[in-house]
């Protein structure tokens, strides 16, 4: 069964500051990652995704983030926060066979606070 | 092109009663994907359907349903509604079909469900 686990509930930083959310899954076959950001009352606004190639994918925002299969990762970075980047954000792992047609596996969100 | 669409957008109903939420994805997406989304559960997986069939389903009980039409238009249907039903509702539509390949989902807004 596939997992995705985000280490950090609740992370604060100031602004133009750099960020790194983490992001753990666990899945048996290839990957496909994504990052997703989610502001309050609104659906989920896609940031990034990994299928396969470069293992450093750039996404909107000027967001990106690693995978590292050695280290079942999938991080997602920002050189320098803006105040608009407050929200939550959520990782999520899919597949698509069998069992896991159209299924994305979410981890449980970090919210994110920007300090001015 | 016009994004995911869901409505109602907010929903107030009473225990007992049924609801029915309807999701138009983006055109040329055949594929729709149902989650709930709670603070203490998070995001999860309700079913998805492509071309008018339900190929996945997610562990949730059988008041929980869906279909799909030939348009790609999707509905849910949630039966004797309970408190803990409350929650944000969000439909994902892509362009994923009978291949390995799971396909970038692209959420709607939500529809916010109240139960009194």
């Amino acid at each position: 069964a596939q997992s995705v686990t985000q280490p950090d509930i609740h992370i604060t930083v100031s602004e133009g500051a750099s960020l790194e959310l983490r992001c753990n899954y666990s899945y048996g076959a290839t990957p496909y990652l994504f990052w997703y950001v989610q502001s309050p009352g609104q659906g989920l606004q896609l940031l990034l995704k990994y299928f396969s190639g470069d293992t450093l994918v750039q996404g909107i925002k000027g967001f990106e983030a690693e995978f590292k299969r050695s280290q079942s990762s999938f991080n997602l970075r920002k050189p320098s926060v803006h105040w608009s980047d407050a929200a939550e954000y959520f990782c999520a792992v899919g597949a698509q066979s069998g069992t896991s047609y159209g299924k994305l596996t979410f981890g449980q969100g970090t919210i994110l606070t920007v300090h001015p | 092109k016009a994004g995911v669409t869901q409505t109602p957008r907010y929903l107030i109903k009473t225990r007992g009663q049924q609801v029915t939420l309807s999701c138009s994805p983006i055109s040329g997406h055949r594929s729709v994907s149902w989650y709930q989304q709670t603070p203490g559960q998070g995001l999860q997986f309700l079913f998805e359907y492509f071309s008018e069939t339900q190929r996945n389903k997610g562990n949730f009980p059988g008041r929980f349903s869906g279909r799909q039409f030939s348009n790609s238009r999707s509905e849910m249907n949630v039966s004797t509604l309970e408190l803990g039903d409350s929650a944000l509702y969000l439909c994902a539509s892509s362009l994923a079909s009978g291949g390995s390949h799971p396909g970038t989902q692209y959420f709607g807004p939500g529809t916010r469900l109240l139960v009194l």
